[in-house]
């Protein structure tokens, strides 16, 4: 079945390290994303990309960076210059942003 | 920017009675609306979206909403509620903006089902 696997579903940070999240799908979708998500803020934008090799800032991209070499694979690094980056993080695809997203089943990090 | 307002962070109904969801929407021309549900510790699934098509939309788990442009409403319905609703759920716009399909959540509902 197609679908979107991101790993780890649970990722311990110490202070000043960069960890970084991965997001694979087999949907053959061209754009994906990356959302962080904390209690009573919804969703928020973190990074998109639209095509293999482009890639936009969200509303919240300081302190993330990212990349999109492959179709399938687009993978998140939270670096040290992220002073609160515990959260439960979400990647999504779609064909389309009008067609609805596909989630992965989200990364919770959490700095120790 | 276009911006979604979720009605109640909590709601709780019986068990059997009506599911209500409030989400309104600001936006300057038609937009994409779409509700998603999310149980703990997972994404989100789409549970059905509106396109222009159909005002009444029928999504999965009997579901459904009704696009109402006069109150600038998407509300989301179930006639009956089942246990496993009890989730937390999403209301979402996709509009154009700078060449790009841009999408704001809202910042979600739980639903607890009380048997």
């Amino acid at each position: 079945d197609g679908g979107i696997t991101q790993s780890p579903k649970y990722l311990f940070r110490k202070e000043g390290q960069n960890v970084t999240l991965s997001c694979e799908q087999n949907l053959n979708h061209d754009a994906m994303y990356w959302y962080r998500q904390d209690p009573g803020q919804g969703l928020r934008l973190i990074y998109y990309s639209q095509i293999v090799n482009d890639f936009q800032k969200g509303d919240i991209a300081e302190g993330y960076s990212v990349s999109r070499e492959k179709k399938e694979s687009f993978p998140l690094t939270v670096t040290s210059a992220q002073k609160n980056p515990t959260a439960f993080y979400l990647c999504a695809s779609s064909i389309s942003a009008n067609y609805g997203y596909t989630f992965g089943s989200g990364t919770r990090l959490t700095v120790v | 920017a276009q911006s979604v307002t979720q009605l109640g962070s909590h709601v709780s109904v019986s068990e059997g009675a009506l599911v209500l969801l409030r989400c309104n929407y600001s936006s300057s021309v038609p937009p994409y609306l779409f509700w998603y549900v999310q149980y703990p510790n997972q994404g989100l699934q789409l549970l059905l979206k509106y396109t222009s098509a159909a005002t009444l939309v029928k999504g999965i788990n009997g579901f459904e909403a009704e696009f109402k442009k006069s109150e600038t409403s998407f509300h989301l319905t179930k006639p009956s509620a089942h246990m496993s609703d009890a989730a937390e759920y999403f209301c979402a716009v996709s509009w154009l903006s700078g060449g790009y399909q841009k999408v704001t959540f809202g910042t979600g509902t739980k639903l607890q089902v009380i048997p």
